[in-house]
C-alpha cells in the first residue's frame, strides 16, 4: 500500500528524550524527511536523510534509518516544552507519480 | 522574504458555493502543490504543478480544479463545495536541485475551510 505509518500520540516529560517512529513503504525512496507543525501553522522542515545513510545528527535531533525494515525514527534529546507539536515523516518517491507521501503525524506533548 | 503565502486564512461556505484559494511564492520555485490535512489522515496531495502552465492530479483530486498561469501562483478552486471538503488546505512549493540537497517543501500557513 501507499501508507506511511506513525503512531498518533507521544507524551514525554521535559528533559527526557523523545523517539518518534515511522515506517514507509517504497524501497526506492531517495529522501526521507521529518517536518514539524506547530499549532495554527504550516509544516516546517526539521531534517532529512538520504536513503544511503544510516544516521544523521543535527544538534538535539538524531535520525536513524533502517532501510531493510523501511523504518525511520527521530530522536529529540533533552525535549523542551517548545518541542510540543505534530511531527510528520515523509518519503520522496522516485517511482510512480512524482510526489511526497506523508505519514499521519505524531502529536508530541511535552509535560513540564 | 515572504516565502509561501496563502489567502484566505479562514473561510466558511455553504454547500454548493464556489471559491478559489490563492497560493503565492516568491522563491522562484518550479514545483507547487496543494494538500489537504484531515485528522488522523496526515496530508493528502490534491493537485500539483511542475511548472508554469502545467498541472497534474494527486491522490484526491475529485471536486477540485487548479491553475498555474504564472510561475509564482497556484490557484485551487472548488466549483461546488461539499461538507466532505471541510479541511485545512496547505500550499507548498519546492525547487529542483538535482543534487544531494533534497527537494524540501516550503509550506504556507494553511486555510481553514468549513463547508456547511
Amino acid at each position: 500500500g501507499e501508507d506511511v505509518e506513525q503512531s498518533l500520540f507521544l507524551s514525554v516529560r521535559e528533559g527526557d528524550s523523545s523517539v518518534i517512529n515511522c515506517t514507509y513503504t517504497d524501497s526506492s525512496s531517495t529522501y526521507l524527511y521529518w517536518y514539524k507543525q506547530e499549532p495554527g501553522a504550516g509544516l516546517q522542515l526539521l531534517t532529512y536523510i538520504f536513503s544511503n545513510m544510516d544516521m544523521k545528527q543535527d544538534q538535539r535531533l538524531t535520525v536513524l534509518l533502517n532501510k531493510k525494515d523501511k523504518h525511520l525514527s527521530l530522536r529529540i534529546a533533552d525535549t523542551q516544552t517548545g518541542d510540543s507539536a505534530i511531527y510528520f515523516c515523509a518519503e520522496r518517491r522516485t517511482s510512480g507519480t512524482y510526489k511526497y507521501i506523508f505519514g499521519t503525524g505524531t502529536r508530541l506533548k511535552v509535560l513540564a | 522574504n515572504a516565502g509561501v503565502t496563502q489567502t484566505p486564512k479562514f473561510r466558511v461556505l455553504k454547500t454548493g458555493q464556489s471559491m478559489t484559494l490563492l497560493c503565492a511564492q516568491d522563491m522562484n520555485h518550479e514545483y507547487m502543490y496543494w494538500y489537504r490535512q484531515d485528522p488522523g489522515m496526515g496530508l493528502r496531495l490534491i493537485h500539483y504543478s511542475v511548472g508554469e502552465g502545467t498541472t497534474a492530479k494527486g491522490e484526491v483530486p475529485d471536486g477540485y480544479n487548479v491553475s498555474r498561469l504564472k510561475k509564482q501562483n497556484f490557484l485551487l478552486g472548488l466549483e461546488s463545495a461539499a461538507p466532505s471538503q471541510t479541511s485545512v488546505y496547505f500550499c507548498a512549493s519546492s525547487y529542483s536541485s538535482g543534487t544531494g540537497a533534497g527537494e524540501k517543501l516550503f509550506f504556507g500557513s494553511g486555510t481553514q475551510l468549513s463547508v456547511l
